[in-house]
């Protein structure tokens, strides 16, 4: 079976330019979450999302922004970038709704903002 | 609002336990332990969970004190594959969802 997949896996992008994530979890999973991953640092939770609503929001700005889609798939939006955004964009799937539900991780999006 | 402290770097002989200790404090009564592991900046990866037993999987041990204030993840027989960074994270409830509170981690250094 198919793990999370995520792509692009690298990105290069300039100050002020917007950039789009993509994320597709496991099969039968219903919630996507995204994290950023700053060098150095542990993941910090930005969103997550389930049946398409947005169920959780982290201590991002609204350049952030997020989707989910009918087959449960993700995206990603972050607007007028700035250096410090740069880091890895984790997604992760899991199938909510248990006490003892894990997260599975992508390998993650290399965001370089110049 | 980190909510687990962990030493930054650990070395552990190969073939040694390796057990990699974590400090939450401030964790609420329905709030799980995790730990994961992250090699070369790739995705974290799952190792166990739990809420206030201890716990044992085919990868680790997790030890839980009694008042839940601390925790220790133990690899039995370390080897150089599990070079990587630790993590232990409080999962927490808010909002009607889950959310995953990442520490800082633990480097772990397996040496031959």
């Amino acid at each position: 079976d198919a793990g999370v997949t995520q792509s692009p896996t690298h990105l290069i992008k300039t100050r002020g330019q917007q950039v789009t994530l993509r994320c597709s979890p496991i099969s039968g999973h219903k919630s996507v979450s995204w994290y950023q991953q700053v060098l150095g640092q542990g993941p910090q939770f930005i969103f997550q999302y389930y049946e398409k609503e947005e169920r959780g929001r982290g201590n991002f700005p609204d350049r952030f922004s997020a989707r989910q889609f009918p087959n449960y798939s993700s995206e990603l939006n972050v607007n007028a970038l700035l250096l410090g955004d740069s880091a890895l964009y984790l997604c992760a799937s899991s199938f909510l709704g248990t006490a003892n539900e894990k997260l599975f991780f992508g390998s993650g999006t290399q965001l370089s903002v110049l | 609002d980190a909510k687990t402290t962990q030493p930054p770097s650990m070395d552990c002989a190969e073939g040694r336990a390796a057990n990699l200790p974590c400090n939450h404090s401030t964790i609420s009564g329905n709030e799980y332990v995790y730990w994961y592991r992250q090699i070369h900046s790739q995705g974290p990866q799952y190792i166990i969970h739990g809420l206030k037993n201890n716990e044992t999987n085919e990868m680790a041990s997790l030890i839980i004190t009694e008042d839940r204030k601390s925790s220790t993840l133990i690899l039995p027989h370390a080897t150089l594959r599990d070079t990587a960074v630790y993590y232990c994270i409080v999962r927490v409830v808010a909002s009607g969802t889950y959310k995953y509170i990442f520490g800082t981690g633990t480097r772990l250094k397996v040496l031959a």
